[in-house]
């Protein structure tokens, strides 16, 4: 299986920061790399896919960058209803594997 | 607007079954891979199974084969998860997902999820 790691674990920032969440694959997954995000009590929703891809309806705050084995998901200005987990998904083996997420907080 | 409707989800006992449905409307439902997702307190995310449109090709994790069936009727715009066997490492909320699987494949829309409880 490939291990999909994330970091940190959690995080708290200001309205208006820049925040960056790095996904590592423990094998390469070329592209293949999809973040998404759960607000509390809801199901995930697609913001990213094919690492760098913005999902359409999407905020141009949110993108994505990497390849093979390191990922970011930036949030260039964070704004309140940005409160959320975030997750890396890779889709390059057959067995699909997430991260375990990044919860963002605001202060 | 495509939505998807999970059903199904329940209490049951260990060893128990239980089927799920996926309800799905807003979009060509044959013309599309399907998957479920599973969120657990234990593993948080972790993907369960997957079908092609035509429902001929199936896929399943590890922790699930043997036990879990996955299937569909495009006539009905429905997608299922049979689940024997039910274990306590089972119990969460189950997605499905419509699956974009082009030269990238990604879960496009997800439903509300289900949950699913076994325990005696």
């Amino acid at each position: 299986d490939i291990q999909m790691t994330q970091s940190p674990s959690s995080l708290s920032a200001s309205v208006g920061d820049r925040v960056t969440i790095t996904c590592r694959a423990s094998q390469s997954v070329n592209s293949h790399l999809n973040w998404y995000q759960q607000k509390p009590g809801k199901a995930p929703k697609l913001l990213i896919y094919a690492a760098s891809s913005l999902q359409s309806g999407v905020p141009s705050r949110f993108s994505g960058s990497g390849s093979g084995t390191d990922f970011t998901l930036t949030i260039s200005s964070l704004r309140s209803e940005d409160l959320a987990t975030y997750f890396c998904q890779q889709s390059y083996s057959t067995l699909r594997t997430f991260g375990q997420g990044t919860k963002v907080e605001i202060k | 607007e495509v939505q998807l409707l999970e059903s199904g989800g329940g209490l049951v006992q260990p060893g128990g079954s239980l089927r799920l449905s996926c309800a799905a409307s807003g979009f060509s439902f044959s013309n599309y891979a399907m998957t479920w997702v599973r969120q657990t307190p234990g593993k948080g995310l972790e993907w369960v199974s997957a079908l092609s449109g035509s429902g001929r090709n199936t896929y399943y994790a590890d922790s699930v084969k043997g036990r879990f069936t996955i299937s569909r009727d495009n006539s009905k715009n429905t997608l299922y998860l049979q689940m024997n066997s039910l274990r306590a490492e089972d119990m969460g909320v189950y997605y499905c997902a419509k699956v974009i699987d082009g030269r990238y494949e990604y879960f496009q829309q997800w439903g509300q999820g289900t949950l699913v409880t076994v325990s005696s």
